[in-house]
């Protein structure tokens, strides 16, 4: 199958500070991947699309300074969320498809960031 | 953009009990995608559905793409189904999904 991992599974930060998230794509290929958010009894959001190598395109209303993008592999994505704030709490969960394959997305199992 | 709702929000279930979740998307799509999301968040891949029928086990699912809906069935539930039933549809091949609101869905035993 397709498997796509997300580290850390949790994190607690202070506020001010900056946090990186990683998505990899552990079996397979993905040119482009997405960053999704989740607030509690809510549906998932788009943020942005990673795309290998060039810069990430942003969801209208997405602070692009704030949540940094960076897909410098085909199996990697990185997320890092600049001086944090309570507000932006949050599960945040990224998906990627098979580069060349069918359209079918999986998704990793996400991170839960608490700001304090 | 595309707009995705599901029914009920909200959905109590006897165990062994069956049931019919519904997902309709104001526009043509290129896939639709049925997710289980446990208490832990995962979201699990229940299926890849852009027409037509699959069945997987006790679960089944029917995309009728000219009339713009989708059905996920739940047969003989149990207590391990209980969690958010999302489906997403995406739009062109390679771009982003669209969740729907979800079905949170108890089975009590």
């Amino acid at each position: 199958g397709a498997v796509v991992s997300q580290h850390p599974s949790w994190v607690i930060c202070k506020s001010g500070t900056s946090v990186k998230i990683e998505c990899r794509s552990l079996d397979f290929q993905a040119t482009t991947m997405f960053w999704y958010r989740q607030f509690p009894k809510q549906s998932l959001m788009l943020m942005a699309t990673s795309n290998e190598g060039s810069k990430a395109t942003y969801e209208q209303g997405v602070e692009k300074d704030k949540f940094l993008i960076n897909h410098a592999s085909l199996t990697l994505s990185t997320l890092t969320v600049t001086s944090a704030h309570p507000e932006d709490s949050s599960f945040y969960i990224c998906s990627a498809r098979r580069t060349g394959w069918d359209t079918e997305a999986f998704f990793g199992q996400g991170t839960r960031l608490t700001v304090v | 953009g595309i707009q995705v709702e599901q029914s009920p929000p909200d959905l109590i279930l006897q165990e062994g009990a069956n049931s019919t979740l519904r997902c309709n998307f104001s526009d043509s799509v290129n896939n639709l995608q049925w997710f289980h999301q446990n208490p832990w968040g995962q979201l699990i891949n229940l299926f890849y559905i852009p027409s037509g029928t699959k069945q997987n086990g006790r679960l089944s699912a029917t995309t009728v793409a000219t009339e713009r809906y989708s059905l996920l069935y739940i047969s003989s539930s149990q207590t391990t189904d209980s969690g958010v039933y999302f489906c997403a549809v995406e739009q062109a091949a390679g771009n982003k999904l669209t969740f729907g609101g979800g079905t949170r869905v108890l089975v009590k035993p």
